[in-house]
């Protein structure tokens, strides 16, 4: 079973509020990633990270950023939520070697009033 | 930019059927296929995909790679109303910088009526 996880799992904030989704694993790996998912839509690549000290952005751009201090925690923060930032937010990772498989945290399903 | 296409985008079959669900990409720097399974939650690991031609198989699901084509199938036979979820196709890629990333298609729903 997969170490990986998310917190908190629900969270409902006001409009302005900062916000930081926590992301941990326990596996070891290098590749840490956040995705974004809307009901019944595709997973949209929001950032992901090679390693310590190493953030990229990806294919869907976003208002939040994410830092890699520790290789077992990538944090999302959003410094004023908006309406427009409700959605559920998946964190990954994945082993160094070659591109594998994905192994997913619970998800945070976050809403914006 | 790059792209991975599903189709079906949904699907109902009846118990017992069989299905194929495709996967189509246009990636720079392929590295991989990958399978999942999503039902409410975080999505499943089903199948890797690296070599063009060399069937993975699971129980009832099996996929396979064309690299040439740029495509993949998902076969489910003899479905069962378990196997209702959200199928998702990506592809492993490495980006510009050279750092290695997953890119999603847009899913296929699958609804197994009894």
């Amino acid at each position: 079973e997969a170490d990986i996880y998310q917190t908190p799992r629900y969270l409902v904030i006001g409009t302005g509020k900062k916000i930081t989704l926590e992301c941990s694993q326990t596996m070891g790996h290098d590749k840490m990633y956040w995705y974004q998912q809307d009901p019944g839509m595709e997973l949209h690549l929001i950032h992901y990270s090679y390693g310590v000290n190493s953030t990229e952005k990806g294919d869907l751009s976003s208002e939040s950023t994410v830092s890699r201090i520790r290789t077992e925690h990538f944090p999302l923060t959003l410094e004023s939520a908006r309406p427009s930032h409700t959605s559920q937010y998946l964190c990954a990772s994945s082993e160094y070697a070659g591109v594998g498989e994905l192994f997913f945290g619970e998800g945070s399903r976050l809403t914006v009033l | 930019e790059d792209k991975v296409v599903q189709s079906p985008l949904s699907l109902v079959v009846h118990e017992g059927d069989t299905v194929t669900l495709n996967c189509s990409y246009e990636v720079t720097n392929f590295r991989s296929l990958l399978w999942y399974k999503q039902e409410k939650k975080a999505p499943t690991f089903l199948f890797m995909l690296t070599s063009s031609g060399i069937e993975k198989k699971s129980g009832r699901l099996s996929s396979i790679l064309d690299k040439k084509e740029l495509f993949s199938i998902l076969n489910i036979t003899a479905t069962q109303t378990g196997d209702s979820a959200v199928y998702l196709c990506a592809v492993g890629l490495s980006d510009s910088g050279g750092y290695q990333k997953v890119t999603f298609g847009t899913g296929t729903k699958l609804q197994v009526i009894p």
